[in-house]
């Protein structure tokens, strides 16, 4: 079993639809990440999150330590948004970051 | 414009050959990083830095070598391509983990090298 899970693994849907991407991890962590992979290959670091929530236009990521689960969420979603979504976490062990396998995520006109 | 610059965007290799790929940053973040990505894959870690002088094996260390003289380059060396090789390389820097930095963001990434080995 991958130490990080992303669900789903491919995600197509409507613009305007409110979107979803979870990751659950099964490792103690420092810091969770959410990076984006544009269709050209480039990577942007969205979030870096320990605790609660936070927001970025229309992105919001929240965590829950408890039950080692993040959500990532899109609102008003829309064609420029179509890009994989990777989850990260940092171990707390040794800073190293676990990669999860990414969410590729397809927004229609 | 402030960020990670990797060269080159693209090589093709032939069994055998070796290479440098070029790593700068100019954020005076002292963790660099180099990954791995093969198609369909997460990332995979290869070596990465916690300062200048200092580099350490990350996941998938064998086949390529790394140095740090300076905080802001991070080479990364590959001796004798192999087409198990054949990968897109990205390099990437962060401050001390666990510490400050833009609000939200932790890691800063290259545009990344696309390498063939045939």
């Amino acid at each position: 079993k991958n130490e990080v899970e992303q669900s789903p693994q491919n995600l197509t849907a409507q613009e305007g639809e409110f979107i979803t991407i979870n990751c659950s991890y099964s490792v103690g962590i420092s810091a969770l990440h959410w990076l984006q992979q544009h269709p050209g290959g480039g990577i942007v670091s969205l979030f870096m999150l320990s605790s609660g929530k936070k927001k970025h236009g229309r992105l919001i990521a929240t965590i829950n330590i408890q039950e080692k689960h993040s959500s990532l969420h899109i609102t008003a979603s829309h064609p420029r948004d179509s890009a994989v979504y990777i989850c990260a976490v940092r171990s707390d062990s040794n800073y190293q970051l676990i990669w999860g396998a990414g969410t590729k995520l397809i927004i229609k006109p | 414009n402030a960020g990670v610059t990797q060269t080159p965007k693209f090589r093709i290799l032939k069994i055998g050959q070796s290479m440098t790929l070029q790593c700068a940053q100019d954020m005076n973040h002292n963790y660099m990083y180099w990954y791995r990505q093969d198609p369909g894959m997460g990332l995979k870690l290869i070596y990465y830095s916690v300062g200048a002088g200092i580099t350490d094996k990350g996941e998938v260390p064998n086949g390529y070598n790394v140095s740090r003289s300076t905080t802001e380059d991070f080479p990364l060396r590959l001796e004798l391509a192999a087409p198990s090789q054949t990968s897109v390389y990205f390099c990437a820097s962060s401050y001390t983990p666990g510490q400050g930095g833009r609000w939200g963001y932790g890691y800063t990434f290259g545009s990344g090298t696309r390498l063939t080995v045939v």
